[in-house]
């Protein structure tokens, strides 16, 4: 298994403002994922973390808003750029080893943003 | 693709008693299946999964699984229940091939309470 280490755990940001928010994994995993997930509803995937290269985001996402870092295989990191009341949601990072799917989650993220 | 469908968004349940969360699945393709567990205020712990072999799998806190093909289902269920299980519970599952097959889709959440 592998534990993953997010920072903040919780913030409370201005509109207009981006936080950065870190995830660190204790063992090498082959994929890393960011993760949204709103009040009171299910994980939507915000993007696929690639070493060295531009992530692969989902429909609806774009990386102007959603800027995301992966410079080596244990560590990544998610911006949100410009945020607004419709940001504020629970960020999780995760990530999977092997080809089974099985992903191991951080604590999340909770931002808040006035 | 994939698609999940939790049956049930909320499930009240009292101490002891047995329940089953509901989890229905489609693909084309084979899957492995999922079931997490997030409590209040944490992030997702991966409770059991099915990858091949026996169809009923077993999980942390005396959770278990089975997988039936032929209805598409991978019902969780816990024979006695604690205050503690109360938490959101999540189904997923993920196709064996590359490429967009391999993202978990996620069920929408089933929300276990159990009281006193």
């Amino acid at each position: 298994s592998a534990v993953i280490s997010q920072k903040p755990s919780r913030d409370i940001c201005q509109r207009g403002t981006s936080l950065t928010i870190q995830c660190q994994v204790d063992s090498q995993v082959t994929m890393m994922f960011w993760y949204r997930q709103q009040p009171g509803q299910s994980l939507t995937l915000i993007a696929t973390a690639n070493q060295g290269s531009e992530a692969t985001y989902e429909s609806g996402f774009v990386i102007d808003k959603f800027p995301i870092s992966r410079p080596n295989l244990t560590f990544s990191t998610l911006t949100v750029s410009n945020m607004s009341p419709e940001d504020s949601s629970i960020y999780l990072c995760s990530g999977g080893t092997g080809n089974t799917g099985e992903l191991f989650f951080g604590e999340g993220s909770r931002l808040t943003v006035l | 693709a994939q698609s999940v469908t939790q049956l049930d968004s909320q499930v009240p349940v009292f101490e002891e008693a047995p329940v089953e969360l509901r989890c229905n699945y489609s693909s084309s393709v084979s899957v492995y299946l999922f079931w997490y567990v997030q409590y209040p205020n944490q992030g997702l712990q991966l409770l059991l999964k099915y990858l091949s072999g026996s169809t009923l799998v077993k999980g942390i806190n005396g959770f278990e699984a089975e997988f039936n093909k032929s209805q598409t289902s991978f019902h969780l269920r816990k024979p006695s229940v604690h205050i503690s299980d109360t938490a959101e519970y999540f189904c997923a599952v993920r196709g064996h091939n590359a490429g967009n097959n391999r993202k978990l889709i996620w069920g929408l959440g089933t929300s276990l309470a159990v009281n006193p």
